[in-house]
Protein backbone atom coordinates (compact mmCIF):
# COMPACT_ATOMS: atom_id res chain seq x y z
CA UNK A 1 0.00 0.00 0.00
CA UNK A 2 1.10 3.56 -1.00
CA UNK A 3 1.34 5.61 2.23
CA UNK A 4 3.22 7.78 4.41
CA UNK A 5 4.75 7.00 7.43
CA UNK A 6 5.46 8.84 10.59
CA UNK A 7 6.78 8.29 13.92
CA UNK A 8 5.98 8.24 16.73
CA UNK A 9 2.05 9.35 16.88
CA UNK A 10 2.21 11.30 20.02
CA UNK A 11 5.05 12.52 21.89
CA UNK A 12 5.36 14.48 25.25
CA UNK A 13 8.73 14.74 26.06
CA UNK A 14 10.97 18.07 27.77
CA UNK A 15 12.26 21.61 26.87
CA UNK A 16 15.84 20.99 25.37
CA UNK A 17 15.35 17.20 25.63
CA UNK A 18 16.52 16.06 21.78
CA UNK A 19 13.93 14.52 19.63
CA UNK A 20 13.36 13.03 16.04
CA UNK A 21 9.96 12.88 13.95
CA UNK A 22 10.94 9.61 11.82
CA UNK A 23 9.05 9.95 8.24
CA UNK A 24 9.32 7.34 5.54
CA UNK A 25 6.95 6.91 2.11
CA UNK A 26 7.61 4.26 -0.13
CA UNK A 27 6.50 5.88 -3.21
CA UNK A 28 10.03 6.79 -4.63
CA UNK A 29 8.96 10.29 -4.55
CA UNK A 30 11.09 12.89 -4.61
CA UNK A 31 10.09 15.57 -3.00
CA UNK A 32 9.09 15.32 0.84
CA UNK A 33 7.95 18.05 3.42
CA UNK A 34 7.41 18.77 6.79
CA UNK A 35 4.51 21.30 7.91
CA UNK A 36 3.04 21.73 11.58
CA UNK A 37 -0.63 22.49 11.96
CA UNK A 38 -2.03 25.10 14.90
CA UNK A 39 -5.06 26.91 15.68
CA UNK A 40 -5.90 29.87 13.32
CA UNK A 41 -2.60 29.06 11.53
CA UNK A 42 -3.48 26.71 8.88
CA UNK A 43 -0.48 24.60 7.99
CA UNK A 44 2.89 26.48 7.41
CA UNK A 45 5.83 24.23 5.83
CA UNK A 46 9.08 24.02 7.80
CA UNK A 47 11.57 22.95 5.52
CA UNK A 48 11.16 20.68 2.72
CA UNK A 49 13.40 18.66 0.21
CA UNK A 50 13.67 17.53 -3.71
CA UNK A 51 15.63 14.75 -3.81
CA UNK A 52 18.82 12.74 -1.72
CA UNK A 53 20.81 15.43 -0.02
CA UNK A 54 18.79 18.86 -1.38
CA UNK A 55 16.62 20.31 1.74
CA UNK A 56 15.97 23.92 1.85
CA UNK A 57 13.71 25.92 4.48
CA UNK A 58 10.11 26.66 4.62
CA UNK A 59 8.21 29.73 5.65
CA UNK A 60 8.92 28.45 10.12
CA UNK A 61 12.49 26.80 10.21
CA UNK A 62 13.67 27.93 13.37
CA UNK A 63 14.29 25.36 15.81
CA UNK A 64 13.90 22.71 13.12
CA UNK A 65 16.71 20.81 11.57
CA UNK A 66 16.33 17.97 8.91
CA UNK A 67 18.37 15.75 6.54
CA UNK A 68 17.75 13.72 3.61
CA UNK A 69 20.47 10.91 3.04
CA UNK A 70 17.84 8.07 1.66
CA UNK A 71 15.19 9.30 -0.48
CA UNK A 72 12.86 7.52 1.27
CA UNK A 73 13.54 9.18 4.55
CA UNK A 74 12.79 12.94 5.75
CA UNK A 75 13.45 13.04 9.54
CA UNK A 76 12.59 16.14 11.45
CA UNK A 77 14.71 16.88 14.33
CA UNK A 78 14.38 19.37 17.28
CA UNK A 79 18.03 19.62 18.48
CA UNK A 80 16.70 21.70 21.97
CA UNK A 81 12.56 21.36 22.38
CA UNK A 82 10.79 24.78 23.41
CA UNK A 83 7.32 24.88 24.42
CA UNK A 84 6.44 26.93 21.48
CA UNK A 85 7.18 23.85 18.97
CA UNK A 86 3.85 22.01 20.80
CA UNK A 87 2.08 20.96 17.78
CA UNK A 88 0.52 18.87 15.32
CA UNK A 89 3.53 17.78 12.49
CA UNK A 90 2.68 16.32 8.97
CA UNK A 91 4.68 14.78 6.44
CA UNK A 92 4.10 14.78 3.05
CA UNK A 93 5.55 13.12 -0.09
CA UNK A 94 5.00 13.83 -4.10
CA UNK A 95 7.02 13.67 -7.16
CA UNK A 96 8.22 16.72 -8.98
CA UNK A 97 6.26 18.17 -11.89
CA UNK A 98 6.53 21.13 -13.90
CA UNK A 99 3.65 23.79 -12.57
CA UNK A 100 3.36 22.01 -9.54
CA UNK A 101 0.58 19.75 -10.19
CA UNK A 102 1.66 16.66 -8.43
CA UNK A 103 -0.46 15.68 -5.41
CA UNK A 104 0.78 15.60 -1.66
CA UNK A 105 0.88 12.48 0.10
CA UNK A 106 0.36 13.00 4.01
CA UNK A 107 1.17 10.83 6.68
CA UNK A 108 -1.09 10.65 9.55
CA UNK A 109 0.40 13.72 11.89
CA UNK A 110 2.69 13.46 15.15
CA UNK A 111 1.34 15.35 17.69
CA UNK A 112 4.11 16.85 20.28
CA UNK A 113 3.84 18.30 23.62
CA UNK A 114 6.80 20.19 24.98
CA UNK A 115 6.53 20.92 28.37
CA UNK B 1 3.14 38.79 -1.95
CA UNK B 2 1.98 35.33 -2.33
CA UNK B 3 -1.39 34.44 -0.25
CA UNK B 4 -4.41 32.56 -0.11
CA UNK B 5 -7.62 33.77 1.94
CA UNK B 6 -10.20 31.10 2.95
CA UNK B 7 -13.67 31.73 4.08
CA UNK B 8 -13.41 31.11 7.95
CA UNK B 9 -15.18 28.99 9.87
CA UNK B 10 -16.56 27.09 11.52
CA UNK B 11 -19.64 26.22 9.34
CA UNK B 12 -22.36 24.44 10.49
CA UNK B 13 -24.85 22.75 8.37
CA UNK B 14 -28.07 20.21 7.89
CA UNK B 15 -27.60 17.08 6.15
CA UNK B 16 -28.77 18.11 2.40
CA UNK B 17 -27.92 21.93 2.48
CA UNK B 18 -25.49 23.40 -0.76
CA UNK B 19 -22.19 24.10 0.81
CA UNK B 20 -19.80 26.97 -0.73
CA UNK B 21 -16.21 27.29 0.84
CA UNK B 22 -14.73 30.27 -1.00
CA UNK B 23 -10.90 30.58 -1.61
CA UNK B 24 -9.03 33.38 -3.47
CA UNK B 25 -5.55 33.65 -3.86
CA UNK B 26 -3.07 36.43 -4.86
CA UNK B 27 0.17 35.43 -6.59
CA UNK B 28 2.41 35.36 -9.85
CA UNK B 29 1.36 32.98 -13.47
CA UNK B 30 -1.25 30.56 -12.62
CA UNK B 31 -1.07 28.73 -9.91
CA UNK B 32 -2.07 24.78 -10.10
CA UNK B 33 -4.83 25.09 -7.21
CA UNK B 34 -5.94 22.18 -5.21
CA UNK B 35 -8.57 21.47 -2.10
CA UNK B 36 -7.37 18.75 0.35
CA UNK B 37 -9.68 17.49 3.36
CA UNK B 38 -9.21 16.65 6.60
CA UNK B 39 -11.25 14.27 8.41
CA UNK B 40 -10.81 13.70 12.38
CA UNK B 41 -7.83 12.18 13.69
CA UNK B 42 -6.34 11.97 10.08
CA UNK B 43 -3.52 13.87 7.90
CA UNK B 44 -4.78 15.64 4.88
CA UNK B 45 -5.40 13.84 1.52
CA UNK B 46 -6.72 15.50 -1.24
CA UNK B 47 -10.19 16.31 -2.40
CA UNK B 48 -9.76 17.86 -6.28
CA UNK B 49 -7.72 19.84 -8.19
CA UNK B 50 -7.11 22.03 -11.46
CA UNK B 51 -3.99 22.81 -12.73
CA UNK B 52 -5.41 25.33 -15.53
CA UNK B 53 -7.54 28.31 -15.71
CA UNK B 54 -11.47 27.17 -16.43
CA UNK B 55 -10.80 23.72 -15.26
CA UNK B 56 -13.09 22.12 -13.27
CA UNK B 57 -12.17 19.66 -10.03
CA UNK B 58 -14.35 17.25 -8.59
CA UNK B 59 -14.39 14.47 -6.17
CA UNK B 60 -17.46 12.96 -4.63
CA UNK B 61 -19.90 15.09 -5.25
CA UNK B 62 -17.67 18.47 -4.39
CA UNK B 63 -16.78 20.77 -7.67
CA UNK B 64 -14.43 23.72 -7.75
CA UNK B 65 -13.85 26.08 -10.82
CA UNK B 66 -10.17 27.41 -11.95
CA UNK B 67 -11.15 31.17 -12.39
CA UNK B 68 -8.16 33.33 -13.22
CA UNK B 69 -10.69 36.46 -14.05
CA UNK B 70 -11.21 36.63 -9.96
CA UNK B 71 -8.18 34.04 -8.88
CA UNK B 72 -10.49 32.26 -6.47
CA UNK B 73 -11.54 28.09 -6.49
CA UNK B 74 -14.57 27.97 -4.54
CA UNK B 75 -15.66 24.97 -3.09
CA UNK B 76 -18.88 23.82 -3.32
CA UNK B 77 -21.74 20.84 -3.30
CA UNK B 78 -25.06 20.84 -3.75
CA UNK B 79 -25.96 18.37 -0.79
CA UNK B 80 -23.57 17.82 1.67
CA UNK B 81 -23.74 14.86 4.40
CA UNK B 82 -22.79 13.90 7.95
CA UNK B 83 -19.67 12.22 6.56
CA UNK B 84 -18.57 15.46 4.88
CA UNK B 85 -17.80 16.86 8.29
CA UNK B 86 -14.22 17.61 8.22
CA UNK B 87 -11.68 20.41 8.00
CA UNK B 88 -11.07 21.60 4.42
CA UNK B 89 -8.14 23.24 3.22
CA UNK B 90 -7.62 25.71 -0.03
CA UNK B 91 -3.89 25.21 -1.34
CA UNK B 92 -2.80 26.84 -4.31
CA UNK B 93 0.84 25.74 -5.01
CA UNK B 94 2.38 29.12 -5.60
CA UNK B 95 5.80 29.92 -7.14
CA UNK B 96 8.86 31.61 -5.45
CA UNK B 97 11.58 33.47 -6.97
CA UNK B 98 12.70 30.51 -8.58
CA UNK B 99 11.01 27.34 -9.86
CA UNK B 100 12.74 24.91 -7.63
CA UNK B 101 13.42 27.38 -4.61
CA UNK B 102 10.46 28.51 -2.32
CA UNK B 103 7.62 26.57 -4.33
CA UNK B 104 5.13 25.35 -2.70
CA UNK B 105 1.75 24.48 -1.32
CA UNK B 106 0.32 27.66 0.61
CA UNK B 107 -2.62 26.72 2.62
CA UNK B 108 -5.43 28.40 3.71
CA UNK B 109 -6.33 28.35 7.77
CA UNK B 110 -9.33 25.97 7.03
CA UNK B 111 -12.54 26.11 7.11
CA UNK B 112 -14.36 23.50 9.71
CA UNK B 113 -17.39 21.92 8.42
CA UNK B 114 -19.91 20.10 10.75
CA UNK B 115 -23.03 18.82 8.98
CA UNK B 116 -26.19 17.73 11.60
CA UNK B 117 -28.14 14.87 10.51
Amino acid sequence: EAQVTQNPRYLITVTGKKLTVTCSQNMNHEYMSWYRQDPGLGLRQIYYSMNVEVTDKGDVPEGYKVSRKEKRNFPLILESPSPNQTSLYFCASSLIAAGGRETQYFGPGTRLLVL
Amino acid sequence: GNSVTQMEGPVTLSEEAFLTINCTYTATGYPSLFWYVQYPGEGLQLLLKATKADDKGSNKGFEATYRKETTSFHLEKGSVQVSDSAVYFCAPFLWGREETSGSRLTFGEGTQLTVNP
